[in-house]
């Protein structure tokens, strides 16, 4: 069974720009989320989707933002980017109910320059 | 609110030493407990879990013990490798439900031949 996949591996971007970043989640799985982790930082929690709504957001900027599609995937946005926002961004998921362990994909690394 | 607090690193062991990483949690209700491994440049695995007091997990020579009267998951390991050099991570979740995971900063862990 696959896991969590995320693409891409490897982004750079200007500062100013934008950035997306996509991840499906486990089959069966309802619910994503999107972690960053900057260096030295540790895991920041950034979004939670499920069945497709915004279920709870961390403290980052409206300028972070991203929406759960019909088949559970999920798309992260970071508008205006800034050297900052250089990061790996991990995706998980879970089910709804039932089992509340959280599974990560590898990761989507992120470079503005 | 719940928080996780690791023992600090960075934790520098000889093969086959003995390996403990101390965990303490504080968390309304009765959480999930978890134990997640990041191997060099990649993303987060679950390495073992525990649901309830007196679980243990263990899983490739890991074990932890849910221990509720010390609000403790220390992690163990009796003979360490060179390959389990990593980055390890305590985390709990509250929640029924997926919802989101409290992570502590994480212990940097090498192990020379």
């Amino acid at each position: 069974e696959a896991g969590v996949t995320q693409s891409p591996t490897h982004l750079i971007k200007t500062r100013g720009q934008q950035a997306t970043l996509r991840c499906s989640p486990i089959s069966g799985h309802t619910s994503v989320y999107w972690y960053q982790q900057a260096l030295g930082l540790g895991l920041q929690f950034l979004l939670w989707y499920d069945e497709g709504e915004e279920r709870n957001r961390g403290n980052f900027p409206p300028r972070f933002s991203g929406r759960q599609f019909p088949n559970y995937s999920s798309e992260l946005n970071v508008n205006a980017l800034e050297l900052e926002d250089s990061a790996l961004y991990l995706c998980a998921s879970s089910v709804r109910t039932g089992d509340n362990t959280i599974y990560f994909g590898e990761g989507s690394w992120l470079t503005v320059v | 609110g719940d928080s996780v607090t690791q023992m600090e690193g960075p934790v520098t062991l000889s093969e086959e030493a003995f390996l403990t990483i101390n965990c303490t949690y504080t968390a309304t209700g009765y959480p999930s407990l978890f134990w997640y491994v990041q191997y060099p440049g990649e993303g987060l695995q679950l390495l073992l879990k525990a649901t309830k007091a007196d679980d243990k997990g263990s899983n490739k020579g890991f074990e932890a013990t849910y221990r509720k009267e010390t609000t403790s998951f220390h992690l163990e390991k009796g003979s360490v490798q060179v390959s389990d050099s990593a980055v390890y991570f305590c985390a709990l979740n509250s929640s029924p439900s997926g919802s989101r995971l409290t992570f502590g900063e994480g212990t940097q862990l090498t192990v020379n031949p």
